[in-house]
């Protein structure tokens, strides 16, 4: 496996379930990020850990609940979830921050909520 | 608030014609500015990036063009091909926001052949 993997890469869920979305990233990099896109709007930031701290968190609503256990892994739970909340999730990587290195990112989790 | 403008949202080129995204931003203290590609099914992938202190780079048949006074960035891609349809976004950032990438709304390019 090479680069960003994120699964699963499609899940449908009901308002009243958990789930959870799974990154990993086989770069050796120290910093990863949660971002949401949906359709005709920018990606918007979520979460950000960097060495496994998490050192952003923008405003998203705590019915998101990330998790990095360690550099190389990162997971978003879901739980009581809105239509609104269908989009594509991206998980992304880097090397330092965001102006100087390169964000890499994974295929994204499509995720529809009922 | 948002703070990169991207235009247009979808754009139609033949192939071998000049493609043109825009982009304008409000925080003089953007200091960086990358180009991301997107194709269908998968995530976006850095193309080319410029910083401030240059008004132009190139990397191969893509050029960013800066305007610092005017606030404003585009991305030129000469001799279209239909292998270039995909979405791009630009995306701006600052040192003091660290891991904050402010991207524009995104551009939906279609190269016919």
């Amino acid at each position: 496996e090479t680069g960003v993997t994120q699964t699963p890469r499609h899940l449908v869920m009901g308002m009243t379930n958990k789930k959870s979305l799974k990154c990993e990233q086989h770069l050796g990099h120290n910093a990863m990020y949660w971002y949401k896109q949906s359709a005709k709007k920018p990606l918007e930031l979520m979460f950000v850990y960097s060495l496994e701290e998490r050192v952003e968190n923008n405003s998203v609503p705590s019915r998101f609940s990330p998790e990095c256990p360690n550099s190389s892994h990162l997971f978003l739970h879901l739980h009581t979830l809105q239509p609104e909340d269908s989009a594509l999730y991206l998980c992304a990587s880097s090397q330092g921050q965001a102006n100087t290195g390169e964000l890499f990112f994974g295929e994204g989790s499509r995720l529809t909520v009922l | 608030q948002q703070q990169v403008k991207q235009s247009p949202q979808s754009l139609i080129v033949q192939k071998g014609g000049i493609s043109i995204i825009n982009c304008a931003y409000e925080n003089t203290a953007f200091d960086y500015f990358p180009w991301y590609q997107q194709f269908p099914g998968k995530g976006p992938a850095l193309l080319i990036a410029i910083r401030p202190d240059v008004s132009e780079k190139k990397e191969g048949r893509f050029t960013i063009s800066f305007n610092k006074s005017a606030k404003q960035f585009s991305l030129h891609i000469m001799d279209s091909q239909p292998g270039d349809s995909a979405t791009y976004f630009c995306a701006a950032s600052m040192e003091t926001s660290g891991s904050r990438l402010t991207f524009g709304e995104g551009t939906q390019l279609t190269v016919n052949p």
